[in-house]
């Protein structure tokens, strides 16, 4: 089975910090994994992904996110966090040769001015 | 947008209704998929659908009951349904799976009452 941890339910953070999103998966074997930003009423938003290659993965809005094969770890990470980019984000993964998207619980992100 | 659009948006309904969501891409892909999204839980992938085949049916109560009659039109069709069944439902597509992203509609708020 696989699954994905996101074991901070809130992170806050002032406008220009640096900001950090965790999430750790389990999946046999390859992983393929993705991050996604959900604002209110709003369907999910693709941001980024992995899928083989270099370790570190640029995606829309300066978001990247760096993968970790020793720690199954997908951290999503900017720079320097603007109060747009307060919202929910979530962590997926999916199995090398499977069908099954998985996705986290979910981190609400809050970028105060 | 995204190009998967849902309707209806909002949706209230009684136990003893019967009611149907509808889902539409318009990017040509192979996979649909049905997720329900509750507050603080991971998104719950309902159904999958690869070429209007169905691949998965994760454990969902038979008053849940999914029809793909192309591969450009997903249905949840509803009936007798719970007040714990109140949620946001959200279709999606992709390409196909592996290392595919999934592209998400907006959404239908359902709420049983």
């Amino acid at each position: 089975a696989q699954s994905v941890a996101q074991p901070e339910d809130q992170v806050n953070v002032a406008e220009g910090n640096p900001l950090t999103v965790k999430c750790t998966y389990s999946v046999s074997g390859n992983p393929y994994l993705f991050w996604y930003v959900q604002y209110p009423n709003r369907g999910l938003q693709f941001l980024l992904k992995y899928i083989t290659g270099d370790n570190l993965v640029k995606g829309s809005y300066g978001f990247e996110a760096e993968f970790n094969k020793s720690q199954t770890s997908f951290h999503l990470k900017k720079p320097s966090a603007l109060v747009s980019d307060s919202a929910l984000y979530f962590c997926a993964v999916r199995a090398f040769n499977d069908y099954k998207l998985s996705f986290g619980a979910g981190t609400t992100v809050t970028v105060r001015a | 947008e995204t190009g998967v659009t849902q309707t209806p948006r909002h949706l209230v309904m009684g136990m003893t209704n019967k009611k149907s969501l509808k889902c539409e891409q318009h990017l040509g892909h192979n996979a649909m998929y049905w997720y329900k999204q509750s507050a603080k839980k991971p998104l719950e992938l309902m159904f999958v659908y690869s070429l209007e085949e169905r691949v998965e049916n994760n454990s969902v109560p038979s008053r849940f009951s999914p029809e793909c009659p192309n591969s450009s039109h997903l249905f949840l069709h509803l009936h007798t349904l719970q007040p714990e069944d109140s949620a946001l439902y959200l279709c999606a597509s992709s390409q196909d799976f592996g290392g595919n992203e999934a592209f998400f509609g907006q959404g239908t708020r359902l709420t049983v009452v």
